[in-house]
């Protein structure tokens, strides 16, 4: 079946530091690629998106490229803030009806 | 748009009770709708995905008579946890799409449950 591995977290980085969370998949066909993310006692928001390969889904100042060819989808930003600390959702879907098959989530603490 | 309002955000109750998690559409219908459970530092686990106007597809090791789901309407899902226990105790999320595949989930902000 379908599967998402992300890196285990807690990630502890500096304000204005560089962050990558690696997310890889296992699926057939082409899936869509999400990152989610949760603030404490929040449910999820999605952060960006692709659908396809080679697509790049950015906001906030986050990025993720959809690498086909070593099925990953690994979260970017160049400078993070206090603000950005939360729990990161790598994410996949694979069917018509949309369901979700989750990373198991990174934790990222930015401290000032 | 696509906002997903889950209600009672934070509920606490004796042992015993029957308690009802209500899940809306706001903006946009969802023929679907899935039910979550996240304990504490872990991922989501997806409890079962609910239909409008037939039963819901419950996934394994989740007891349907324990976990009643409903979805009468387009913009609604119902989650009522049945007789509940301590061991109930715990963070439930709903969600929902748009149609069409690729479409991202659209997450409530969850319902925190606490059985004394």
């Amino acid at each position: 079946g379908d599967s998402v591995t992300q890196m285990e977290g807690p990630v502890t980085l500096s304000e204005e530091a560089f962050l990558t969370i690696n997310c890889t998949y296992t699926a057939t066909g082409y899936p869509s690629l999400f990152w989610y993310v949760q603030y404490p006692g929040e449910g999820l928001q999605l952060l960006l998106k692709a659908t396809k390969a080679d697509d790049k889904g950015s906001n906030k100042g986050f990025e993720a490229t959809y690498r086909k060819e070593t099925t990953s989808f690994h979260l970017e930003k160049g400078s993070v803030q206090v603000s950005d600390s939360a729990v990161y959702f790598c994410a996949l879907s694979n069917n018509a009806g949309n369901m979700l098959t989750f990373g198991g989530g990174t934790r990222l603490m930015v401290k000032p | 748009g696509a906002v997903v309002s889950q209600h009672p955000s934070w509920v606490i109750c004796k042992s015993g009770t029957s308690v009802k998690i209500e899940c809306r559409s706001l903006d946009f219908q969802a023929t679907t709708m899935f039910w979550y459970r996240q304990f504490p530092k872990q991922s989501l686990m997806l409890m079962a995905t609910s239909n409008e106007g037939s039963k819901a597809t419950y996934e394994q090791g989740v007891e349907k008579d324990k976990f009643l789901i409903n979805h009468a309407s387009l913009t609604l899902s119902t989650l009522t946890v049945t007789s509940a226990h301590p061991e109930d105790s715990s963070f439930y999320i709903c969600s929902a799409s748009l149609q069409g595949a690729g479409q991202p989930q659209h997450f409530g902000d969850g319902t925190r449950l606490s059985i004394l």
